[in-house]
């Protein structure tokens, strides 16, 4: 693993089911995220967690979860998807100082049907 | 509310300069970032500012006006790789990245 690694690459799901996206990174950073990004809109941030064992919410938080039992895993879940879930989900680390970039995983593409 | 704005799209002629503008109106001020996502990929970091002024990267360079809230991405010697979206994103007064909806940058030959 080098960098950043979200699964599945895309995935149509049925509504109503359960969906956990994974995501992990090998850079030891403090810092993950978990952003959707819709056409026409900029990112919007899901869940955070500034270091492992501490989560919080983002600005479009409802219908999601997230765990941080350790420094590199931050899978998200859907407990019961709805087809505006549809997105492109990015999931981003940062060493977590103020004056450094995040690096974002190849993404996740949900088609909720 | 916090909100940050670029134009939707633009387009340029290979091998010519362009200005991307941003303008935001965010609480606090923590740094502003410039990404570069080409279609279908993720977001890769080109800038970061935080004092006022400009940055240079190459052919690359971003400019900061904290007072006025403004930013500019300015691509030079534009190559047909430079075809992307290109975002811009402020850290807030909570260290959290508000993002623009960024702007798709169409190269012609």
């Amino acid at each position: 693993i080098a960098g950043i690694t979200q699964a599945p690459t895309s995935q149509i799901l049925a509504a109503g089911r359960r969906m956990t996206l994974r995501c992990t990174q090998d850079m030891r950073h403090n810092a993950m995220y978990w952003y959707r990004q819709d056409l026409g809109l900029g990112l919007r941030l899901i869940h955070y967690s500034n270091t492992a064992g501490t989560t919080g919410k983002g600005e479009v938080p409802d219908g999601y979860s997230v765990s941080r039992a350790n420094t590199d895993d931050f899978p998200l879940t859907l407990a019961s998807a709805v087809p505006s879930q549809t997105s492109v989900y990015f999931c981003a680390s940062s060493t977590g100082t103020e004056n450094t970039e995040a690096f974002f995983g190849q993404g996740t593409r949900l088609t909720v049907v | 509310g916090q909100n940050i704005d670029q134009p939707t799209e633009m387009t340029a002629t290979e091998g010519a300069i362009v200005q991307i503008n941003c303008t935001y109106q965010t609480s606090g001020f923590n740094g502003l970032f410039w990404y570069q996502q080409h279609a279908g990929e993720a977001p890769t970091f080109l800038s970061y500012n935080v004092l006022d002024g400009l940055e240079e990267k190459g052919r690359f360079s971003s400019f900061l006006s904290r007072s006025k809230g403004y930013s500019y991405l300015l691509l030079k010697e534009l190559q047909m790789k430079d075809s992307a979206s290109y975002l811009c994103a402020v850290r807030d007064s909570n260290y959290q990245l508000i993002w623009g909806a960024g702007t798709k940058l169409i190269i012609k030959p």
